[in-house]
């Protein structure tokens, strides 16, 4: 069955032009979650949906961030006038549903897709 | 204290070993408990749950301890193929219905032939 999927797997850019980066959840998951990833470093969260709806926004790094869903399926990340220091891994993550509380439940899991490698020059 | 918090590593294991490493979480509130296992340059994938009781899952052991806020992972009888960065993940505890997860920043393990 098809996974979580993200495009485009690589993107070079030059500094101060916007990307926008899309992900595509698995089918019947309400939330999916937006994470990037520096080489040799850890996840670092950046916004979640439920739904179409955006309860967590925090870790959004700076205004020139921004994130949408449509659907309650696909949804992209766009960032604006890239700086160098937005060059990592960005990884989408979906899951059944909220990945909170309820310990064990099956709708904890998320499941991740490739990501998308940025590259600011 | 970090809300997740592991040792970095990396941890280098000779293969047959058994090696164990914790993670400490800030919230006591928290409920979800999981390993999450991130081969380089590749996405996370869940390894295993942790349950209240602990539970094991082939040479996986997963413990979690509520009185000192840890939850811990131990691999028996390492292979090669276990070389990875293990993943601490822990929900935030704010016990609603949009509480989410935290990823810890996680653990190298190498083991050595």
């Amino acid at each position: 069955g098809a996974g979580v999927s993200q495009s485009p797997s690589n993107k070079v850019t030059e500094k101060g032009k916007d990307v926008e980066l899309r992900c595509d959840p698995i089918s019947g998951h309400t939330a999916l979650y937006w994470y990037r990833q520096s080489l040799g470093q850890g996840l670092e969260f950046l916004i979640y949906f439920q739904g179409n709806s955006a309860p967590d926004k925090s870790g959004l790094p700076s205004d020139r961030f921004s994130a949408e869903r449509t659907g309650g399926s696909v949804s992209t990340l766009t960032i604006q006038r890239t700086q160098q220091e937005d060059s990592a891994v960005y990884l989408c993550a979906s899951s059944l549903g909220p990945s909170g509380h309820l310990a064990g439940n099956p709708y904890n899991e998320q499941f991740f897709g490739p990501g998308t490698r940025l590259t600011v020059l | 204290r970090k809300e997740v918090e592991q040792d970095p590593g990396p941890f280098n294991v000779p293969e047959g070993a058994t090696v164990a490493f914790n993670c400490t979480y800030s919230n006591s509130a928290s409920q979800s408990f999981f390993w999450y296992r991130q081969d380089c340059r590749k996405e996370p994938k869940l390894l295993m749950s942790v349950y209240s009781s602990g539970n094991e899952d082939g040479r996986f052991t997963a413990q979690l301890n509520r009185a000192s806020q840890y939850i811990s992972l131990l691999i028996r009888d390492s292979k090669l193929s276990d070389s990875a960065t293990y993943l601490c993940v822990v929900n935030k505890g704010e016990g609603n219905r949009d509480d989410k997860i935290i990823f810890g920043k996680g653990t190298r393990l190498h083991i050595l032939p």
